[in-house]
């Protein structure tokens, strides 16, 4: 089974700054099935990425993604208020999915 | 628009059965899958398994083989996830998800969520 391990657990950061969140794989994740989600509290997830670089429909493009291989990335640029949240990465090639234990990024 | 409204919360004993519901609207519920995913409190997103309904043929975890049944009914375009043999360590909130595309693909949309507690 593939472990997803993100870092950093925390990510402190100021409205406007940038962001940027680190998936690393275990093995090499065929395809780039590497998706990221967005989790607020008391929310379900909602998916931001697929095919570790594709912004799903109605995703800002301030959200990208980029990565192959073992390692991955999510940047969000210019953070806005609403993007203060959980965000977890995950492979989804059959015939196990994971996902990793997230990175929370707050207001500083 | 495309949702997936889910039964509500259950609380139950351990050693007994939960089965969940998720109704799916806006969409050819047939061709896509329902997956299942759970996260437990101060956890990570556990993946259970899944249905591609046209298929009739479900997929599990293997941490959940045994222990997991999930169906789908096309008349009602329903999921369902009964889980078995519940333990403690069951209580989560549980999410079933639609498949961008069949097995093997993003979960672009996403159940509200049911939390099940498992007590004595």
């Amino acid at each position: 089974e593939i472990v997803l391990t993100q870092s950093p657990g925390t990510l402190s950061v100021s409205p406007g700054e940038s962001a940027t969140l680190s998936c690393s794989s275990s093995e090499s994740i065929p395809f780039v099935y590497l998706a990221w989600y967005q989790q607020k509290l008391g929310q379900a997830p909602r998916l931001l990425i697929s095919d570790a670089h594709k912004r799903v429909s109605g995703i800002p493009d301030r959200f990208s993604g980029s990565g192959s291989g073992t390692d991955f990335t999510l940047t969000i640029s210019r953070l806005e208020p609403e993007d203060f949240a959980v965000y977890f990465c995950q492979h989804y090639g059959s015939p196990s999915l994971t996902f990793g234990g997230g990175t929370k990024v707050e207001i500083k | 628009q495309v949702q997936l409204v889910q039964s509500g919360a259950e609380v139950q004993k351990p050693g007994s059965s939960v089965k969940v519901s998720c109704e799916a609207s806006g969409y050819i519920f047939n061709n896509y899958a329902i997956n299942w995913v759970r996260q437990a409190p101060g956890q990570r997103l556990e993946w259970m398994g899944g249905i591609v309904p046209i298929f009739h043929s479900p997929y599990y975890a293997q941490k959940f083989q045994g222990r997991l049944t999930v169906t789908s009914d096309e008349s009602t375009s329903t999921a369902y996830m009964e889980l078995s043999s519940l333990r403690p360590d069951d209580t989560a909130v549980y999410f079933c998800a639609k498949s961008v595309g069949t097995r093997g693909t993003a979960f672009e949309i996403w159940g509200q969520g049911t939390t099940v507690i498992v007590s004595s």
